[in-house]
C-alpha cells in the first residue's frame, strides 16, 4: 500500500540555519503531497501542498518539490526561528473506495535554538 | 471563517467505558475526517463521512464508530474502550472539491485508564 518515510528526528538548527526534512513516498498513482505543521499542544496545520510532479510548494519560507523520478518531497527552509520549533509531517493523498485520506508519516520534530 | 473546532479538548475515561467525541467542521465543508494519532506517531485514517453517510475506512475496528449531521458536524464514538485508545483524536474537514486539502481541529486527548 501506499506509505510515507520521513527522516527521525530529532533535528537540532540554529536560528538561521539552512533545514532540509526529507520526505520520500511509496504511491500507486500520482497522489498529492503535503507538508503538516503540528506546535505543541495543537492539531495540525498545512503548511503547504504539490498536487503534481515538479510543482513546488512554499509557504511562510519553507519550500518543498514534487519529485517524481525520486519518490520525493523533502522540506526546505533557509533561515529557520526559534518559532518554527514544531513537529512536522509529511503526507500523501489516497483514495480507496470512495474517501479521500491522508496518510501520513512518523513525523520529525524541529528544534530551533537561539 | 470558522475554523474547525472539537470538544471536549481532555478526557479521561476507564477501560471498557465508552466516549463521544464532537467535531464541528469549517465553514463551507462538507467532508468530515477523523484520525488517530498516537503519542509520538503520526495520524492514522479512521473514517470519512460526506452527505451524513461513512465514506471509507481505515484499519479500526466497528466498536470506533460515526455520525455526521445536517450542519456537516460530526461525531466519534468509541465503544468498550481499550487502553490503546489512548490518543489524540483529531477531526479534518474538507470540501469535496478539494478533498485532500484537509483541515484539522486541536484535538481531543482521550486517556483510557
Amino acid at each position: 500500500g501506499n506509505s510515507v518515510t520521513q527522516m527521525e528526528g530529532p533535528v537540532t538548527l540554529s536560528e538561521e540555519a539552512f533545514l532540509t526534512i526529507n520526505c520520500t513516498y511509496t504511491a500507486t498513482g500520482y497522489p498529492s503531497l503535503f507538508w503538516y505543521v503540528q506546535y505543541p499542544g495543537e492539531g495540525l496545520q498545512l503548511l503547504l501542498k504539490a498536487t503534481k510532479a515538479d510543482d513546488k510548494g512554499s509557504n511562510k519560507g519553507f519550500e518543498a518539490t514534487y519529485r517524481k523520478e525520486t519518490t520525493s518531497f523533502h522540506l526546505e527552509k533557509g533561515s529557520v526561528q526559534v518559532s518554527d520549533s514544531a513537529v512536522y509531517f509529511c503526507a500523501l493523498s489516497d483514495q480507496e473506495d470512495s474517501s479521500y485520506k491522508l496518510i501520513f508519516g512518523s513525523g520529525t520534530r524541529l528544534l530551533v535554538r537561539p | 471563517e470558522t475554523g474547525v473546532t472539537q470538544s471536549p479538548t481532555h478526557l479521561i475515561k476507564t477501560r471498557g467505558q465508552q466516549v463521544t467525541l464532537r467535531c464541528s467542521s469549517q465553514s463551507g465543508h462538507n467532508t468530515v475526517s477523523w484520525y488517530q494519532q498516537a503519542l509520538g506517531q503520526g495520524p492514522q485514517f479512521i473514517f470519512q463521512y460526506y452527505r451524513e453517510e461513512e465514506n471509507g475506512r481505515g484499519n479500526f475496528p466497528p466498536r470506533f464508530s460515526g455520525l455526521q449531521f445536517p450542519n456537516y458536524s460530526s461525531e466519534l464514538n468509541v465503544n468498550a474502550l481499550e487502553l490503546d485508545d489512548s490518543a489524540l483524536y483529531l477531526c479534518a474537514s474538507s470540501s469535496r472539491q478539494g478533498a485532500y486539502e484537509q483541515y484539522f481541529g486541536p484535538g481531543t486527548r482521550l486517556t483510557v485508564t
